[in-house]
């Protein structure tokens, strides 16, 4: 079974730019979640959706945005690139949005704003 | 202090050593899970325990939950360098109508051969 995949594998923008990251998930899974996660820091919460909806959103300002594609892949656009935003984004899986289901995430997308 | 907060920051042992990572949380969790992160990689899901149980195992891996101390610890019992990783943990909250994973700073760990 393919696992959660994610691209591009590195993308380097400058700031004032926007950014478009994609994640597939696992076959079967219907909820996908976005995390950024900066140099040494844990995970930052971004963006639950799952069925098509966004479900909850991290303390983020609105530059930051997706959606999920009815095959339940996603995206996550972020607008405006600062250089703050320099990161790993994370992409992870699960079935339904229980969260007694555990997350299966993928190898992330690592942004460098110049 | 946050939501999830592991200790030790980082950790450096020898193979075949006990290793124990601490997690502390401060509202009422619904599980408490643990993931590792090997670096520059994505996080792979280790073990769920759920509030009303007091203890897991799998393989290596021993998780414990006080739910009277908001307290989780993670054992990696006879080490090895492959175990060099990053672990964290997450609590399971309730936040509205939905719940949410909330994600500890995590535990870095050097398994020296």
């Amino acid at each position: 079974e393919a696992g959660v995949t994610q691209s591009p594998t590195h993308l380097i923008k400058t700031r004032g730019q926007q950014a478009t990251l994609r994640c597939s998930p696992i076959s079967g899974h219907t909820s996908v979640y976005w995390y950024q996660q900066a140099l040494g820091l844990g995970l930052q919460f971004l963006l639950w959706y799952d069925e098509g909806e966004e479900r909850n959103r991290g303390n983020f300002p609105p530059r930051f945005s997706g959606r999920q594609f009815p095959n339940y892949s996603s995206e996550l656009n972020v607008n405006a690139l600062e250089l703050e935003d320099s990161a790993l984004y994370l992409c992870a899986s699960s079935l339904g949005g229980n969260s007694n289901q555990p997350q299966h995430f993928g190898d992330g997308t690592r942004l460098s704003i110049l | 202090s946050q939501q999830g907060e592991e200790d030790p920051q980082a950790l450096s042992i020898q193979e075949g050593e006990n290793a124990t990572m601490n997690c502390s949380y401060k509202t009422s969790i619904n599980n408490l899970q643990w993931y590792r992160q090997n670096s520059g990689r994505g996080l792979v899901h280790l073990i769920l325990i759920r509030s009303n149980e007091r203890e897991k195992h799998s393989g290596r891996l021993r998780v414990t939950l006080d739910t009277s101390k908001k307290s989780s610890s993670l054992l990696i019992t006879a080490s090895r360098a492959a175990d060099t990783a990053s672990y964290f943990c997450a609590t399971d909250v309730n936040a509205g109508n939905n719940r949410k994973l909330i994600w500890g700073l995590g535990t870095s760990l050097a398994v020296n051969p």
